[in-house]
């Protein structure tokens, strides 16, 4: 079945770039959205990109998206404190609502 | 415009216990999706309602398991007599139907079966 990818941590130095990858395997995938997770909050959605593109920026947030390897990239620049979060990858088909989740990846960033 | 509202943050019942998690769709939303993350694992689609009718509950297990959204009133996922491969967090998300692409995600319920 389908399936999403993440590696479960991620620590970098405040001010540094923070690069967080996912691998899906449906080639059916229309879209792939990041979510975010700060302590005791709800899911919050960063951004998503649709997968005839390839890049989609956003202030801080740039997506890059290799179709023909399945992967999917997050890059948050000049990374703060306040970006300590777990951020999930996920992908869906048009118009479905069954969205299929990685595991997370926890971001820490050191001061 | 509040976000969409679970209650509780945490529930803990004992194993054979019932657990009944609370969902209220943020404003203007009809739509509500279950999802369910086991540890370790990511989110898994459970069930999608609207008011009234279950639309879909492929991901529901077939037992003890259950969901309603009542024309008045948060939308309930029941869990009938426990067990400890239930502990996990239980996310609810709404939307207007229109944009099945956006759902907006709650703070989840951590469930923990004693």
């Amino acid at each position: 079945g389908e399936d999403v990818e993440q590696s479960l941590f991620l620590s970098v130095r405040e001010g540094d770039s923070s690069v967080i990858n996912c691998t899906y395997t449906d080639s059916s995938s229309t879209y792939l959205y990041w979510y975010k997770q700060e302590p005791g909050a709800g899911l919050q959605l960063l951004t998503y990109i649709f997968s005839n593109m390839d890049m989609k920026q956003d202030q801080r947030l740039t997506v890059l998206l290799n179709k023909k390897d399945k992967h999917l990239s997050l890059r948050i620049a000049d990374t703060q404190t306040g970006d300590s979060a777990i951020y999930f990858c996920a992908e869906s088909t048009s118009g479905t609502y069954k969205y299929i989740f990685g595991t997370g990846t926890r971001l820490k960033v050191l001061a | 415009n509040a976000g969409v509202m679970q209650n509780p943050r945490h529930l803990v019942r004992r194993r054979g216990q019932e657990a009944r998690l609370r969902c209220s769709p943020m404003k203007g939303h009809s739509h509500v999706y279950w999802y369910r993350q086991l540890p370790e694992e990511g989110l898994k689609f459970m069930v999608y309602l609207q008011k009234e009718n279950i639309i879909d509950e492929s991901g529901m297990p077939k037992e003890r398991f259950s969901a309603e959204f009542p024309k008045e009133g948060p939308s309930i996922l029941r869990i009938q007599q426990v067990v400890r491969g239930d502990s996990a967090a239980y996310f609810c998300a709404s939307s207007d139907g229109t944009d099945n692409e956006k759902l907006f995600f709650g703070s989840g319920t951590q469930l923990s079966v004693l």
